[in-house]
């Protein structure tokens, strides 16, 4: 089975620097997304990592271990926009060959002026 | 216009109706995908499809199923509609080989 572990809640202040942590335990992982998600809007795609180290994406950067079943998401120079949820997905692939996308719960990010 | 499309936007119905959400896409991507978004539980599969007459379940399909008309259309259905089924629906595609999930604006039901 899959299982994905995100904190519930974060809060930072514009400007600084927050880290949102993703832990998941896969079988035939197959790559690992983030996603934004505004209240009541839909996800938008942030990053993906399948190979193990760091992707820089402008203010954002993911980094993948996959021995340890771990990810983060980094985001710098916090901005009152970026307050959202952040969805840790992870791709797995099931019976048939076929992939199959999982989400975590989600880390509502608030950022304090 | 919105490349994935679901209607309705919001649609309060009575226990034991059925009631059909729709999802139309022009991405041209092959894969499509039905999540239900609940506060504290995250996004999770109902049902997905990888091409016409390709259906498989989720994590949580009691109580639904989907029809995947044409390549850009997939619907879901709730047969016979309960108060637990209230929550936010979203549709998403992708491209086989592709990384990234394209999401619908999401369909807001509230079952009375």
């Amino acid at each position: 089975g899959q299982n994905i572990d995100q904190p519930t809640e974060m809060t930072a202040t514009e400007g600084a620097i927050v880290q949102i942590n993703c832990t998941y335990q896969t079988s035939g992982f197959n790559g690992l997304f983030w996603y934004q998600q505004h209240a009541g809007e839909a996800p938008t795609f942030l990053s993906y990592n399948v190979l193990d180290g760091l992707e820089e994406k402008g203010r954002f950067s993911s980094f993948l271990s996959r021995s340890k079943g771990y990810s983060y998401l980094l985001l710098k120079e916090l901005q009152m926009k970026d307050s959202a949820s952040y969805l840790c997905a992870v791709r797995g692939r099931v019976s048939g060959g076929y992939n199959k996308l999982i989400f975590g719960a989600g880390t509502r990010l608030a950022v304090h002026p | 216009d919105a490349d994935v499309t679901q209607t309705p936007r919001n649609r309060i119905t009575k226990t034991g109706k059925r009631i059909m959400l729709e999802c139309s896409q022009t991405k041209g991507h092959d894969r499509m995908y039905w999540y239900r978004q609940d506060p504290g539980l995250g996004l999770r599969l109902i049902y997905y499809s990888f091409d016409v007459k390709d259906i498989n379940k989720g994590e949580i399909s009691d109580g639904y199923s989907v029809s995947r008309q044409a390549q850009a259309k997939f619907s879901l259905s709730l047969e016979s509609a309960i108060p637990n089924q209230t929550a936010l629906y979203f549709c998403a595609t992708t491209r086989t080989g592709s990384t990234e999930a394209f999401f619908g604006q999401g369909t807001r039901l509230t079952v009375v």
